[in-house]
């Protein structure tokens, strides 16, 4: 079974740009969900799909994170514009429905210079 | 007060020792706990559950305090391979969000 693939490893931009994260859930797993760590800090949620149905976005810095999951298969991370404090590791999990065991992906590196 | 607090270590022990992590929450509500385990700049794996009844799985040996409101990891025997961060991890009681602790590093050394 293929795990939950992140896509890119490693992003390093400038401040004020765009970047898109992208992560592949454990194929069947209804919940999808994004955390960031940041550095020396511990893992923080950010949002949590069901399907393609944002259930809880409290964990949100603002409103230059969006976040997409169309079709309920794959979702995307948008940062627009970057900021020095948005580096960090994004991780994505995804977990069948009802279980709260989660799959976490490699997650992705972002450094904003 | 953070919502869960694991003393950061790092933890130094020799190979074969046995070492515990404690780690409290301050939820009450809290229902569904976790350890997980993450390697240096990799993602965090589920190391096991943990169950009010305590439960082990090879050398390793979680449980829960309600009252206090703690729960602990226990590993015997260590090996050069359990080297890791160690996570606490809290779900209340409902839902899939988790909370997670900052982490326990452990270094086990030859």
């Amino acid at each position: 079974e293929a795990g939950v693939t992140q896509f890119p490893s490693h992003s390093v931009i400038e401040k004020g740009q765009t970047v898109t994260l992208r992560c592949d859930p454990i194929s069947g797993h209804d919940n999808l969900y994004w955390y960031r760590r940041v550095m020396g800090k511990e893992i923080k949620f950010l949002l949590h799909f069901v399907k393609e149905s944002k259930q809880d976005e409290s964990g949100m810095p603002n409103n230059r994170f969006l976040a997409e999951r169309t079709g309920g298969t794959y979702s995307t991370l948008k940062v627009q514009p970057a900021e020095l404090e948005d580096s960090g590791v994004y991780f994505c999990a995804s977990s069948p429905q009802g279980d709260y065991g989660y799959t976490f992906g490699s997650g992705t590196r972002l450094t904003v210079v | 007060r953070k919502e869960v607090e694991q003393d950061p270590g790092p933890f130094n022990v020799p190979e074969g020792a046995t070492v515990a992590f404690n780690c409290t929450y301050s939820n009450s509500a809290s229902q569904s706990f976790f350890w997980y385990r993450q390697d240096c700049r990799k993602e965090p794996k589920l190391l096991m559950s943990v169950y009010s009844s305590g439960n082990e799985d090879g050398r390793f040996t979680a449980q829960l305090n309600r009252a206090s409101q703690y729960i602990s990891l226990l590993i015997r025997d260590s090996k050069l391979s359990d080297s890791a961060t160690y996570l606490c991890v809290v779900n209340r009681r409902g839902s899939y969000i988790p909370t997670f602790g900052r982490g326990t590093s452990l270094i086990v050394h030859p």
